[in-house]
């Protein structure tokens, strides 16, 4: 199994729906994040979280929310889809205490349309 | 990314040695990172560096890192088919966050 799974991988969405992205982990990793792609801009930073109480604002947030509801789980909702939304989104978990780069999902691909 | 810049784009005849070069602007930084990203699959790490290092090196890998002009270059030997990918350079401006450039597609021809 995966150490960082995604769910879905693909999702085709209409304009104004709320649509919930999920993340998982076996790390044992206590900081998860969320990022978004886009060809030619690289990775931006959505949200992260360094554990269950502990939300953050990455350099993209609005218009999307987290919610961490365990150790092991960091969900990115988007509460009403728009087509600047498509996207590559990418989960990511990462070790306190080491900086040694993170370890991310498969990424989920979305849609807007 | 916009702190960290790199090309979009490198094609590179395969048994060649490819460079891929990227300029970073926190000099904080205490590592420096790659990434590999293969069509249809997420972000895997493919070496970092500690920023009080000039080189490290991992079989066909090499890494140079130049503080003073914080540029950063991974240089791949003997370039194979596999090695088709987008590579990300990335800085950690803090403990808590990466950086990540815009990733440079490499594609390996014939």
């Amino acid at each position: 199994d995966a150490d960082v799974t995604q769910t879905p991988r693909n999702r085709i969405t209409k304009t104004g729906k709320r649509i919930m992205l999920e993340c998982s982990q076996t790390k044992g990793h206590d900081r998860m994040y969320w990022y978004r792609q886009d060809p030619g801009l690289g990775l931006r930073l959505i949200y992260y979280s360094f554990d269950v109480k502990d939300i953050n604002k990455g350099e993209i947030s609005d218009g999307y929310s987290v919610s961490r509801q365990a150790q092991a789980k960091f969900s990115l909702s988007l509460e009403s889809a728009i087509p600047n939304q498509t996207a590559l989104y990418f989960c990511a978990t990462g070790d306190r205490g080491t900086n040694y780069g993170y370890t991310f999902g498969s990424g989920t691909r979305l849609t807007v349309v | 990314g916009e702190d960290v810049e790199q090309s979009l784009f490198l094609s590179v005849r395969e048994g060649d040695s490819s460079v891929i070069n990227c300029t970073y602007t926190d000099s904080s930084s205490t590592y420096l990172y790659w990434y590999k990203q293969e069509p249809g699959a997420g972000l895997q790490l493919l070496t970092y560096i500690f920023s009080n290092m000039d080189m490290k090196q991992d079989q066909r890998l090499t890494v140079l890192l130049n503080k003073k002009d914080k540029h950063l270059s991974l240089r791949i030997a003997d370039t194979q088919t596999g090695d088709s990918a987008i590579y990300f350079c990335a800085e950690s401006p803090s403990d808590y966050k990466l950086s990540f450039g815009a990733g440079t597609t490499v594609t390996v021809r014939a």
